[in-house]
């Protein structure tokens, strides 16, 4: 039984590029939660899909997308990177609404 | 809204020693509340989970904690610590007939001591 599958591991960017980061949720699943970790805080949530539509959004620039695919993966796209935009980024699997969430092992980003 | 407070950012215990890790909530509805743990470089893994049943949750590895609403807390314990233990725990809250969108404390480092 797979959990939630982030892609890739480990990201390098340039100041200015684009990165997609990709999830996807255990099956069954219906939501993904996207959550950006910065070094020694705790995850900030960006986004939250159920059934492919938008729920909730935190409070971060424009820069950051998020789309949820019919499978009900999910990817989260930066543009513009800023080198405040390292972190580790992380995916939350829910079944329904209020349930806990089960979280993969994360995409690292790091902006040169 | 609804918002977590973890407060102590390290928290150091001798191996073999109680652990007490504190968390406030707040919430405007009735509350979800859960654990997670988070070793070095490692993805988060829930430790337990408050629904509105028992009060008392019993986790994985020896953990519980206690809901008690008159004090909007929500502590983890265990009774005795063990140099696994050592790692960054967070509390959650997720809010019925709320947003359901789970928020996230600042997080608490456990150091074990041998």
């Amino acid at each position: 039984d797979a959990g939630v599958t982030q892609s890739p591991t480990h990201l390098i960017k340039t100041r200015g590029q684009h990165v997609t980061l990709r999830c996807s949720p255990i099956s069954g699943h219906k939501s993904v939660s996207w959550y950006q970790q910065v070094l020694g805080q705790g995850p900030q949530f960006i986004f939250q899909y159920y059934e492919k539509e938008e729920r909730g959004r935190g409070n971060f620039p424009d820069r950051f997308s998020a789309r949820q695919f019919p499978n009900y993966s999910s990817e989260l796209n930066v543009n513009a990177l800023l080198l405040g935009d390292s972190a580790l980024y992380l995916c939350a699997s829910i079944q329904n609404l209020n349930t806990e969430a089960f979280f993969g092992q994360g995409t690292r980003l790091t902006v040169v | 809204a609804q918002s977590v407070t973890q407060l102590d950012s390290h928290v150091s215990v001798s191996e073999g020693t109680p652990v007490l890790l504190r968390c406030n909530y707040s919430s405007s509805y009735s509350p979800s509340l859960f654990w997670y743990v988070q070793h070095p470089n490692k993805g988060l893994q829930l430790l337990l989970k408050y629904t509105s049943a028992a009060t008392l949750v019993k986790g994985i590895n020896g953990f519980e904690a206690e809901f008690k609403k008159s004090e909007t807390s929500f502590h983890l314990t265990k009774p005795s610590a063990h140099m696994s233990d050592a790692a960054e725990y967070f509390c959650v809250v997720s809010s019925t007939g709320g947003s359901y969108i789970p928020t996230f404390g600042r997080g608490t480092s456990l150091i074990v001591h041998p």
